[in-house]
């Protein structure tokens, strides 16, 4: 089965900017989304189709995907930031989530 | 703004059948797009179960398919998920969401609030 692999943990400091790996294999051929979950909240998409931002989202997020990995990106990082944030993909047939990295801004 | 509100028993006996229901708001299921259900043990990752068409179509997750049924109401504009015999590796908090985009590029973009359910006798 297809998986997707993302470090438990990211630190960053406040202003700075956060990158978020997200591995599996020939990814970049595949469509890669992200989604953001804080304690006790549902998730939240955050970027579709690579690269895409839905309405609400800051512009501060943003995402690419080639090769092996895709990559969420958090420029300029506040507080309000911190977070679990996870990958998606879909492959035969399957929704396959990435097992999360949570990001702490200190 | 489409909502979801999960509802079901939130204890539920280990080799029972655990039962839930999402019901959809401010869009009706009958106009598109798969319906899928997500859970999260507590204090772990996502995992995707299913997902389901207005039609009846579905997609399952390989681990889960030989327990997993899900159903659609579009009288009641609600989608069901059933799973069982369940152990108590199954509590989680589990979540209904809208999959939107086609199918290569599928993604969640209204989720519920999830409900938890624990499987203990």
């Amino acid at each position: 089965s297809y998986e997707l692999t993302q470090p438990p943990s990211v630190s960053v400091s406040p202003g700075q900017t956060a990158s978020i790996p997200c591995s599996g294999d020939k990814l970049g051929d595949k469509y890669a989304c992200w989604y953001q979950q804080k304690p006790g909240q549902s998730p939240v998409l955050v970027i579709y189709q690579d690269n895409k931002r839905p309405s609400g989202i800051p512009e501060r997020y943003s995402a690419s995907n080639s090769g092996n990995t895709a990559t969420l990106t958090i420029s300029g990082t506040q507080a309000m930031d911190e977070a679990d944030y996870y990958c998606q993909a879909w492959d035969s047939s399957t929704v396959v989530f990435g097992g999360g990295t949570k990001l702490t801004v200190l | 703004q489409v909502q979801l509100q999960e509802s079901g028993p939130g204890l539920v006996k280990p080799s029972e059948t655990l039962s839930l229901t999402c019901a959809v708001s401010s869009y009706s299921i009958s106009s598109g797009y798969y319906w899928g259900w997500i859970r999260q043990p507590p204090g772990k990752g996502l995992e995707w179960i299913g997902s389901i068409y207005h039609s009846g179509s579905t997609y399952y997750n390989p681990s889960l398919k030989s327990r997993v049924t899900l159903s659609v109401d579009t009288s009641k504009n609600h989608f069901s998920l059933n799973l069982n015999s369940v152990t108590a590796a199954d509590t989680a908090v589990y979540y209904c969401a809208r999959a939107v985009g086609l199918v290569a590029s599928v993604h969640f973009d209204n989720w519920g609030q999830g409900t938890l359910v624990t499987v203990s006798s």
